[in-house]
């Protein structure tokens, strides 16, 4: 089955930027998404990319997409203490009721 | 809106015992489903339902019952609960051709 993987654990001073990267291996992903947990809380959709693009920027975000190595990164320009979270990787085939997640990455900033 | 709602928000069974997790939202979505969330394997699908009256089975169905006679409710039932089911539940919906899916804050489960 699918499969999405990602490193458990960042460490990162505040005011760095932080790159979290992915790896999947349905090569029929159609849509890639990152979703942000804070503690305590569900997930919330930070941004997707669809598999036809190979970066997307939103503000302090940037996703890039290397589609021929199945690999997705999120880069968080100057990482600030309130994005200390858990950052899920996630992709779907287009049925998107059938997204699988990889397991987290918990983001620590260090002030 | 209050979006999706999930009661209780903890819980504590013994083995064998039977539960009804609770999930509505009110953004009149068509689609909801239901995750657990276990430490380092991410969040996996349970149960899920693309509108009223229709449901089918996730990545980890067993020992679960859900059923969906309302677009709003979307309740997940233990039959009769084991250990393994310790996890936090977080029950989730979307709108077609909308991909993001909004979550509840979660049910943390332990079963003794």
């Amino acid at each position: 089955g699918e499969d999405v993987e990602q490193s458990l654990f960042l460490s990162v001073r505040e005011g760095d930027s932080s790159v979290i990267n992915c790896t999947y291996t349905d090569s029929s992903s159609t849509y890639l998404y990152w979703y942000k947990q804070e503690p305590g809380a569900g997930l919330q959709l930070l941004t997707y990319i669809f598999s036809n693009m190979d970066m997307k920027q939103d503000q302090r975000l940037t996703v890039l997409l290397n589609k021929k190595d199945k690999h997705l990164s999120l880069r968080i320009a100057d990482t600030q203490t309130g994005d200390s979270a858990i950052y899920f990787c996630a992709e779907s085939s287009g049925g998107y009721q059938k997204v699988t997640f990889g397991t987290g990455t918990k983001l620590q900033v260090i002030p | 809106n209050a979006g999706v709602t999930q009661t209780p928000k903890f819980q504590v069974l013994k083995t064998g015992q039977s539960m009804t997790l609770q999930c509505a939202q009110d953004m009149n979505h068509e689609y909801m489903s239901w995750y657990r969330q276990d430490p380092g394997m991410g969040l996996r699908l349970i149960h899920y339902s693309v509108g009223a009256g229709i449901t089918d089975q996730g990545e980890v169905p067993n020992g679960y019952n859900v059923s969906r006679s309302t677009t709003e409710d979307f309740p997940l039932r233990l039959l009769s609960a084991a250990p393994s089911q310790t996890s936090v539940y977080f029950c989730a919906s979307s709108s077609q051709g909308v991909h993001e899916q909004f979550f509840g804050p979660g049910t943390r489960l332990t079963v003794l």
